[in-house]
């Protein structure tokens, strides 16, 4: 039973435009949720995350939101950059626990 | 560079030879990770060490074989795969096994079982 669910296998926007991925759970003990980028033949590298007690979180471009009530959260790029084309996999965790990573969003920023 | 680095990036081997995938971490990190990554999959956790401790074992075929001799190295003995097993291995660490604490991945070792 996949616990972190990314249902979007793929993404394609335009340069400048707002990319919005989505990543839904169901385990409501996890309390850390984590975004990360991969590039093709390289590992994931992190991105940004968010604890349960923020319903937001802001680096630059990239802003992370919580909803725990809908055991839902989003990562939206703005601007997107060409560059920004990657796969990003949601991650969950709990204290002393694993984390669990979603299928991955394939996101392509068209020039 | 994530100071998680694994050897070697590529590797072929057949269904009757024995390899091993080495990770190593200067992060100071407790908890140490192996992954699978096949296609269109999310990622497979296989094993968890923290603390040089096995933690968690992913139901995975003892045709892998996890070590961990100190809490900066992992390795993974493979013998015996099929090629259903060719596949993106990563390696991970992270300060503790969950939390608020990101895990920190390697480059991978792509593997592939002719």
């Amino acid at each position: 039973d996949q616990q972190v669910k990314q249902n979007s296998p793929s993404l394609s926007v335009q340069e400048g435009r707002i990319s919005i991925l989505n990543c839904d759970y169901t385990n409501s003990m996890f309390d850390y949720f984590l975004w990360y980028k991969k590039y093709p033949a390289e590992g994931p590298t992190f991105l940004i995350s968010i604890s349960s007690i923020k319903d937001k979180n802001e680096d630059g471009r990239f802003t992370v939101f919580l909803n725990k009530s809908a055991k839902h959260l989003s990562l939206h790029i703005v601007p997107s950059q060409p560059g920004d084309s990657a796969v990003y996999f949601c991650a969950a965790t709990a204290p002393g626990n694993q984390f669990y990573f979603g299928t991955g969003t394939s996101l392509t920023v068209i020039p | 560079e994530t100071g998680v680095t694994q050897t070697p990036r590529h590797l072929v081997m057949g269904m009757t030879n024995k390899k091993s995938l080495k990770c190593e971490q200067h992060l100071g990190h407790n908890a140490m990770y192996w992954y699978k990554q096949s296609a269109k999959k999310p990622l497979e956790l296989m094993f968890v060490y923290s603390l040089e401790e096995r933690v968690e074992n992913n139901s995975v075929p003892s045709r892998f074989s996890p070590e961990c001799p100190n809490s900066s190295h992992l390795f993974l003995h493979l013998h015996t795969l099929q090629p259903e097993d060719s596949a993106l291995y990563l390696c991970a660490s992270s300060q503790d096994t969950g939390g608020l604490t990101e895990a920190f991945f390697g480059q991978g070792t792509r593997l592939t079982v002719v």
